[in-house]
Protein backbone atom coordinates (compact mmCIF):
# COMPACT_ATOMS: atom_id res chain seq x y z
CA UNK A 1 0.00 0.00 0.00
CA UNK A 2 0.85 3.93 -0.16
CA UNK A 3 3.09 4.71 2.30
CA UNK A 4 4.64 7.98 3.04
CA UNK A 5 6.85 9.07 6.16
CA UNK A 6 8.59 12.03 6.86
CA UNK A 7 11.29 12.76 8.95
CA UNK A 8 14.08 15.94 9.59
CA UNK A 9 11.82 17.82 12.12
CA UNK A 10 13.15 18.71 15.37
CA UNK A 11 13.44 21.92 17.29
CA UNK A 12 15.76 25.07 15.51
CA UNK A 13 16.86 28.55 15.97
CA UNK A 14 15.33 31.33 14.42
CA UNK A 15 17.18 32.17 11.28
CA UNK A 16 18.78 28.54 10.65
CA UNK A 17 18.20 25.83 8.11
CA UNK A 18 16.67 22.52 8.52
CA UNK A 19 16.16 19.63 5.53
CA UNK A 20 12.83 17.52 5.83
CA UNK A 21 12.92 14.19 3.28
CA UNK A 22 9.77 12.06 2.56
CA UNK A 23 10.14 8.10 1.46
CA UNK A 24 7.87 7.03 -0.67
CA UNK A 25 6.92 3.61 -1.15
CA UNK A 26 4.12 1.23 -2.46
CA UNK A 27 3.54 3.24 -5.96
CA UNK A 28 5.08 4.45 -8.88
CA UNK A 29 6.66 7.79 -7.02
CA UNK A 30 8.57 9.29 -10.35
CA UNK A 31 4.39 9.36 -11.98
CA UNK A 32 3.01 11.97 -9.29
CA UNK A 33 3.34 15.51 -8.05
CA UNK A 34 4.02 15.13 -4.34
CA UNK A 35 3.46 18.34 -2.34
CA UNK A 36 3.85 19.80 1.70
CA UNK A 37 1.72 20.90 3.74
CA UNK A 38 1.52 22.16 7.24
CA UNK A 39 -0.48 22.71 10.22
CA UNK A 40 0.36 24.77 13.23
CA UNK A 41 -0.20 23.49 16.56
CA UNK A 42 -4.00 23.64 16.86
CA UNK A 43 -4.34 25.58 13.44
CA UNK A 44 -5.43 24.43 10.28
CA UNK A 45 -4.12 23.47 7.26
CA UNK A 46 -1.45 25.51 4.86
CA UNK A 47 -0.45 24.40 1.48
CA UNK A 48 3.14 24.95 1.17
CA UNK A 49 4.80 23.75 -1.98
CA UNK A 50 4.36 21.30 -4.85
CA UNK A 51 6.77 19.74 -7.37
CA UNK A 52 5.74 18.31 -10.57
CA UNK A 53 6.14 14.51 -11.09
CA UNK A 54 9.44 14.93 -12.77
CA UNK A 55 10.67 17.96 -10.86
CA UNK A 56 10.77 19.83 -13.79
CA UNK A 57 8.42 22.55 -12.16
CA UNK A 58 7.97 24.14 -8.38
CA UNK A 59 5.78 26.17 -6.45
CA UNK A 60 5.40 27.94 -3.30
CA UNK A 61 2.58 29.57 -0.83
CA UNK A 62 3.92 33.34 -0.48
CA UNK A 63 4.39 32.79 2.88
CA UNK A 64 7.61 30.31 2.13
CA UNK A 65 9.32 31.63 -0.89
CA UNK A 66 12.74 32.37 -1.66
CA UNK A 67 13.07 30.58 1.78
CA UNK A 68 11.77 27.08 1.04
CA UNK A 69 12.86 24.88 -1.97
CA UNK A 70 11.23 21.59 -2.90
CA UNK A 71 12.77 18.91 -4.00
CA UNK A 72 12.93 15.48 -5.32
CA UNK A 73 14.86 12.15 -6.54
CA UNK A 74 12.72 9.85 -7.90
CA UNK A 75 15.57 7.16 -8.31
CA UNK A 76 15.73 7.16 -4.70
CA UNK A 77 11.66 7.66 -4.02
CA UNK A 78 12.29 10.45 -1.68
CA UNK A 79 10.98 14.14 -1.57
CA UNK A 80 12.74 17.14 0.05
CA UNK A 81 12.27 20.72 1.44
CA UNK A 82 15.06 22.64 2.35
CA UNK A 83 13.92 24.92 4.89
CA UNK A 84 16.04 28.49 5.42
CA UNK A 85 15.95 31.64 7.09
CA UNK A 86 13.41 29.79 9.48
CA UNK A 87 10.85 32.00 11.64
CA UNK A 88 8.88 31.26 14.67
CA UNK A 89 5.68 30.95 12.79
CA UNK A 90 7.21 28.56 10.71
CA UNK A 91 6.25 26.00 13.92
CA UNK A 92 4.18 23.14 12.33
CA UNK A 93 3.50 19.82 11.79
CA UNK A 94 4.86 18.88 7.98
CA UNK A 95 3.48 16.77 5.87
CA UNK A 96 4.04 14.90 2.23
CA UNK A 97 0.90 14.41 0.35
CA UNK A 98 0.74 12.76 -3.11
CA UNK A 99 -1.48 14.41 -5.70
CA UNK A 100 -3.96 12.54 -7.08
CA UNK A 101 -5.24 13.61 -10.88
CA UNK A 102 -8.93 13.24 -12.24
CA UNK A 103 -10.63 14.37 -14.48
CA UNK A 104 -12.62 16.43 -12.01
CA UNK A 105 -9.21 18.12 -10.90
CA UNK A 106 -6.62 17.02 -7.98
CA UNK A 107 -7.24 16.18 -4.65
CA UNK A 108 -4.35 14.97 -2.20
CA UNK A 109 -5.08 11.05 -1.80
CA UNK A 110 -2.50 9.66 0.38
CA UNK A 111 -0.66 11.74 3.54
CA UNK A 112 2.33 10.80 5.49
CA UNK A 113 1.99 10.96 9.64
CA UNK A 114 3.51 14.39 9.59
CA UNK A 115 7.21 15.45 11.04
CA UNK A 116 7.25 18.52 13.96
CA UNK A 117 9.62 21.20 12.89
CA UNK A 118 9.80 23.77 15.95
CA UNK A 119 11.46 27.17 15.55
CA UNK A 120 12.20 28.93 18.67
CA UNK A 121 15.84 29.96 20.82
CA UNK B 1 -4.26 33.85 -4.79
CA UNK B 2 -8.01 32.80 -4.50
CA UNK B 3 -8.97 32.87 -0.27
CA UNK B 4 -11.33 29.84 1.04
CA UNK B 5 -13.70 31.03 3.61
CA UNK B 6 -15.78 27.90 5.60
CA UNK B 7 -19.13 28.88 7.61
CA UNK B 8 -19.54 28.13 10.16
CA UNK B 9 -16.31 27.72 12.02
CA UNK B 10 -17.97 26.01 14.08
CA UNK B 11 -20.77 23.41 14.28
CA UNK B 12 -23.08 21.71 17.59
CA UNK B 13 -24.79 18.36 16.25
CA UNK B 14 -26.40 15.07 17.52
CA UNK B 15 -25.73 11.71 15.88
CA UNK B 16 -28.79 11.31 13.45
CA UNK B 17 -28.70 15.04 12.59
CA UNK B 18 -28.21 16.79 9.54
CA UNK B 19 -25.13 18.44 9.15
CA UNK B 20 -23.73 20.80 6.04
CA UNK B 21 -20.77 23.02 5.80
CA UNK B 22 -20.12 25.76 3.22
CA UNK B 23 -17.28 27.21 1.90
CA UNK B 24 -17.07 30.13 -1.00
CA UNK B 25 -13.94 30.74 -3.06
CA UNK B 26 -12.88 34.21 -3.59
CA UNK B 27 -13.36 33.94 -7.28
CA UNK B 28 -14.67 31.25 -10.14
CA UNK B 29 -12.61 27.96 -8.90
CA UNK B 30 -15.10 25.68 -11.45
CA UNK B 31 -15.72 22.27 -9.64
CA UNK B 32 -12.06 21.99 -8.16
CA UNK B 33 -12.94 21.85 -4.58
CA UNK B 34 -12.13 18.90 -2.38
CA UNK B 35 -13.08 18.25 1.25
CA UNK B 36 -11.32 16.85 3.45
CA UNK B 37 -12.17 15.27 7.57
CA UNK B 38 -9.87 15.24 10.08
CA UNK B 39 -9.57 13.59 13.53
CA UNK B 40 -7.71 14.64 16.64
CA UNK B 41 -4.56 12.96 16.05
CA UNK B 42 -4.99 11.69 12.88
CA UNK B 43 -3.68 12.67 9.12
CA UNK B 44 -6.11 14.44 7.36
CA UNK B 45 -8.61 12.16 5.15
CA UNK B 46 -10.20 13.11 1.12
CA UNK B 47 -13.93 12.59 1.30
CA UNK B 48 -14.88 14.43 -1.60
CA UNK B 49 -13.14 15.67 -4.67
CA UNK B 50 -14.18 18.13 -7.85
CA UNK B 51 -17.07 19.11 -5.70
CA UNK B 52 -18.96 15.99 -5.98
CA UNK B 53 -17.03 13.07 -6.47
CA UNK B 54 -17.13 10.53 -3.29
CA UNK B 55 -13.41 9.19 -2.49
CA UNK B 56 -13.67 5.56 -2.68
CA UNK B 57 -14.43 4.03 0.58
CA UNK B 58 -16.05 7.18 2.21
CA UNK B 59 -19.53 6.34 3.80
CA UNK B 60 -22.56 7.46 1.20
CA UNK B 61 -24.02 9.99 3.53
CA UNK B 62 -21.18 12.32 2.63
CA UNK B 63 -22.23 14.33 -0.29
CA UNK B 64 -20.89 17.64 -1.79
CA UNK B 65 -22.44 19.72 -4.24
CA UNK B 66 -21.51 23.62 -5.82
CA UNK B 67 -19.82 25.10 -8.25
CA UNK B 68 -18.36 28.18 -9.05
CA UNK B 69 -17.63 30.02 -5.63
CA UNK B 70 -19.83 28.26 -3.08
CA UNK B 71 -20.21 25.10 -2.44
CA UNK B 72 -21.68 22.26 -0.02
CA UNK B 73 -20.59 19.41 2.09
CA UNK B 74 -23.92 17.46 3.57
CA UNK B 75 -23.43 14.42 6.02
CA UNK B 76 -27.15 13.30 5.83
CA UNK B 77 -27.01 11.34 9.18
CA UNK B 78 -24.46 11.87 11.59
CA UNK B 79 -22.41 8.60 13.11
CA UNK B 80 -20.27 9.27 15.97
CA UNK B 81 -17.12 9.33 14.20
CA UNK B 82 -18.22 11.70 11.95
CA UNK B 83 -17.05 14.48 14.69
CA UNK B 84 -14.14 15.66 13.44
CA UNK B 85 -12.85 18.91 11.63
CA UNK B 86 -13.61 19.65 8.06
CA UNK B 87 -11.50 21.65 5.16
CA UNK B 88 -12.29 22.47 2.41
CA UNK B 89 -9.33 22.97 -0.63
CA UNK B 90 -10.01 24.21 -3.70
CA UNK B 91 -7.40 22.76 -7.06
CA UNK B 92 -7.79 25.49 -9.75
CA UNK B 93 -4.31 26.92 -9.55
CA UNK B 94 -1.56 27.58 -7.44
CA UNK B 95 -1.60 27.94 -4.42
CA UNK B 96 -3.79 24.98 -3.52
CA UNK B 97 -5.47 26.93 -0.51
CA UNK B 98 -7.44 25.97 2.21
CA UNK B 99 -10.37 26.57 4.39
CA UNK B 100 -10.06 27.97 8.05
CA UNK B 101 -11.46 24.60 9.09
CA UNK B 102 -14.93 23.85 10.36
CA UNK B 103 -15.06 21.80 13.87
CA UNK B 104 -18.35 19.51 14.03
CA UNK B 105 -18.68 18.78 17.96
CA UNK B 106 -21.35 16.83 19.44
CA UNK B 107 -24.16 18.41 21.38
Amino acid sequence: QVLLVESGGGVVQPGRSLRLSCEASGFTFGSYTMHWVRQAPGKGLEWVALISYDGSNDFYADSVKGRFTISRDNSKNRLSLQMSSLRSEDTALYYCARERGTVRGPHFDDWGQGTLVTVSS
Amino acid sequence: DIQMTQSPSSLSASVGDRATITCRASQSIGRYLNWYQQKPGNVPKVLIYGASSLQSGVPSRFSGSGSGTDFTLTISSLQPEDFATYYCQHSYSTPYSFGQGTKLEIK
